[in-house]
């Protein structure tokens, strides 16, 4: 299965700032994912980023508040922008589904907005 | 709209048996997988099912009905390091996985 490299692991921002999280996939995969998942709460789906084409969202994020740019096949960035903290949240990219039919996740990156 | 229902918490003693049941409501139905979380880590695979039946890999096993758009996941000879989360999620059109709300299972000895 692909191995993911995401970064940053954790980081600590102040109100009103952005924070870019990266993912790194050691193959080239069509379709990437990003997750955002609240502490002690389940993984809800932000967007699917396609290379070559926008982002689609899922209901509830915007391209605004979570703009996503994928470059080539092996990578990905989430931004997220004009940070609250509500924004305070565990955040994980996806590939898949591979030959097992199972989706590989990066490591997450911890976010607290204060 | 889409829903999964799973149970929020289950406990079982070490060498048991647990199953977790998920039911499920979507549109575009492809497959029910089941991922496994521990504490600090990323959701890890665990099984997929896009037909009915049962799927066995090693102490895992995991089953599938489409006509009652339910699944289980059971652990056998559970040990102390599957104390988990345990999420089933379902693939739908798309090749998007949507997420249950999450089983913690707490392994005693």
């Amino acid at each position: 299965s692909a191995v993911i490299s995401q970064k940053p692991s954790r980081d600590i921002c102040q109100r009103g700032t952005s924070l870019t999280i990266q993912c790194q996939v050691d193959s080239q995969v069509t379709m990437m994912f990003w997750y955002r998942q609240q502490p002690g709460q389940s993984l809800t789906l932000i967007a699917t980023a396609n290379q070559g084409s926008e982002a689609t969202y899922e209901s509830g994020f915007v391209i605004d508040k979570f703009p996503i740019s994928r470059p080539n096949l092996t990578f990905s960035t989430l931004t997220v922008s004009n940070l609250s903290p509500e924004d305070s949240s565990i955040y994980l990219c996806s590939v898949g589904p591979g030959t097992s039919d199972g989706y590989t996740f990066g490591s997450g990156t911890r976010l607290t907005v204060v | 709209g889409q829903s999964l229902e799973q149970p929020s918490e289950v406990t079982a003693v070490e060498g048991a048996i647990v199953q977790i049941n998920c039911t499920y409501q979507t549109s575009g139905f492809y497959g029910l997988s089941w991922y496994q979380q521990h504490d600090g880590g990323a959701p890890t695979f665990l099984s997929y099912n896009g037909l009915d039946g049962l799927e066995e890999t090693g102490r895992f096993s995991s089953f599938l009905s489409r006509s009652d758009s339910y699944g289980y996941l059971l652990l056998q000879e559970l040990q102390m390091k599957d104390s988990a989360s345990y999420f089933c999620a379902v693939t739908n059109q798309g090749g998007k996985l949507i997420f249950g709300q999450g089983t913690e299972l707490s392994v005693k000895p």
